[in-house]
């Protein structure tokens, strides 16, 4: 069974574009987990999807947004990049309410 | 606000267990997680305990939870070179999937 894919492995972007990352859930999780892994820094949360709407949300800025497909798989967009924003984006699923989620492998970010 | 809090290391000799501890302060939190990450992968889901729980044992694994002090330790049992990654402490509450995570801790192993 295949796991969480999240792509790109690595993105390069320069300060003020914006950045899309994906994720792939595992097949039959509605629930979709946006966390950033900062150098040196715990998991901070941004965003939690369920069967397609946004369900909560991190202390993260406008510029942080997403979204979820019918399929289940869901977009993070980051608008005006910041030099701060170079990070380790991570993405889980899980069955909805059920507590174990699965992580992809991330996207490493870098703002120059 | 609710916080974690973790070593940001440990080290210890191959053969030797590791206790890697963890302190919260969400009296509320229903679920307390221990999490794996190694190089270049994403988070494993180790084990996680419930707060009524004080104890739970899995192979190597063994989490105990004082939820008077709210602490929590991970102890590998015989560790091997293998379990050199960053472990995460992290902890819930009911219907909300919003964790507050440490900051982890790295384990190393020396031969």
């Amino acid at each position: 069974e295949a796991g969480v894919t999240q792509s790109p492995t690595h993105l390069i972007k320069t300060r003020g574009q914006q950045a899309t990352l994906r994720c792939s859930p595992i097949s039959g999780h509605t629930s979709v987990y946006w966390y950033q892994q900062a150098l040196g820094l715990g998991l901070q949360f941004l965003l939690w999807y369920d069967e397609g709407e946004e369900r909560n949300r991190g202390n993260f800025p406008p510029r942080f947004s997403g979204r979820q497909f019918p399929n289940y798989s869901s977009e993070l967009n980051v608008n005006a990049l910041e030099l701060e924003d170079s990070a380790l984006y991570l993405c889980a699923s899980s069955l909805g309410g059920n507590t174990e989620a699965f992580f992809g492998q991330g996207t490493r970010l870098t703002v120059v | 606000g609710e916080d974690v809090e973790q070593s940001l290391f440990l080290s210890v000799r191959e053969g030797d267990s590791s206790v890697i501890n963890c302190t919260y302060t969400d009296s509320s939190s229903t679920y307390l997680y221990w999490y794996k990450q190694e190089p270049g992968a994403g988070l494993q889901l180790l084990t996680y305990i419930f707060s009524n729980m004080d104890m739970k044992q899995d192979q190597r694994l063994t989490v105990l939870l004082n939820k008077k002090d709210k602490h929590l330790s991970l102890r590998i049992a015989d560790t091997q070179t293998g379990d050199s990654a960053i472990y995460f402490c992290a902890e819930g509450t009911e219907g909300n999937y919003q964790l507050i995570w440490g900051a982890g801790t790295k384990l190393i192993i020396k031969p």
